[in-house]
């Protein structure tokens, strides 16, 4: 879906560094989710956001926060990136059927 | 521990071949979706099926959900190297309106 875009596509970085990736949507979704994707395990919910300075953790939040400053933007943050967050990440937003954007793919060296 | 199994995790046929891929939990769902994600992009929902022992057919795939909403199968007949991708189920449960998504079945169609 063409309403969900996330930058930046590509990141390298290295171990101990602070990290921000950025979804922004047009399609006025309540809901958002930040997944993360690992050979193996399919998808992993972070965190989700159920609207406007609403937030909650998923089954792999420990080590990341997010936040929600207005309905467009939902921004996933690594304090201190480790090299077990490389992966891709994705960014989706919408319900029941959730619509996702093209993925970020993260490297910490 | 994953909530959703799918089987298998890989599969690679011939063009023409028929193929199924599963979907099994413990958990009953309120839905239940099959996504197909290409290689760089973000998985794109295929189908919702939502009653149990419901089925829905989408050209040549077939989806199956469980008579008790636990499980569910993708069938694809005759397949085309156009339907290679990986696959991936996901339970919706509306309490928290979070999906939760099994390990993904990568199918390579040989021309």
């Amino acid at each position: 879906d063409a309403g969900i875009t996330q930058s930046p596509r590509h990141k390298v970085t290295e171990t101990g560094t602070p990290v921000t990736l950025r979804c922004h949507q047009t399609e006025n979704h309540r809901y958002m989710y930040w997944y993360r994707q690992d050979p193996g395990h399919g998808l992993r919910l972070i965190h989700y956001s159920y609207g406007v300075k609403d937030t909650d953790k998923g089954e792999v939040s420990d080590g990341y926060s997010v936040s929600r400053s207005k309905t467009e933007d939902f921004l996933l943050t690594l304090e201190s990136a480790t090299s077990s967050q490389t992966s891709v990440y994705f960014c989706a937003g919408g319900t029941d059927t959730q619509y996702f954007g093209p993925g970020t793919r993260l490297t910490v060296l | 521990t994953q909530l959703l199994e799918q089987s298998p995790q890989f599969l690679s046929i011939q063009e023409g071949e028929n193929l199924t891929v599963y979907c099994n939990s413990s958990s009953v769902f309120s839905s239940l979706q099959w996504y197909r994600q290409e290689p760089g992009e973000g998985p794109v929902l295929l189908v919702t099926v939502v009653t149990g022992g419901e089925v829905k057919k989408l050209k040549r795939l077939t989806f199956q959900f469980g008579d008790a909403r636990k499980d569910s199968s993708l069938h694809i007949t005759a397949a085309q190297p156009g339907d290679t991708g990986l696959y991936l189920c996901a339970g919706f449960k509306a309490a928290g309106n979070k999906l939760t998504f099994g390990g993904g079945t990568r199918v390579l169609v040989k021309p």
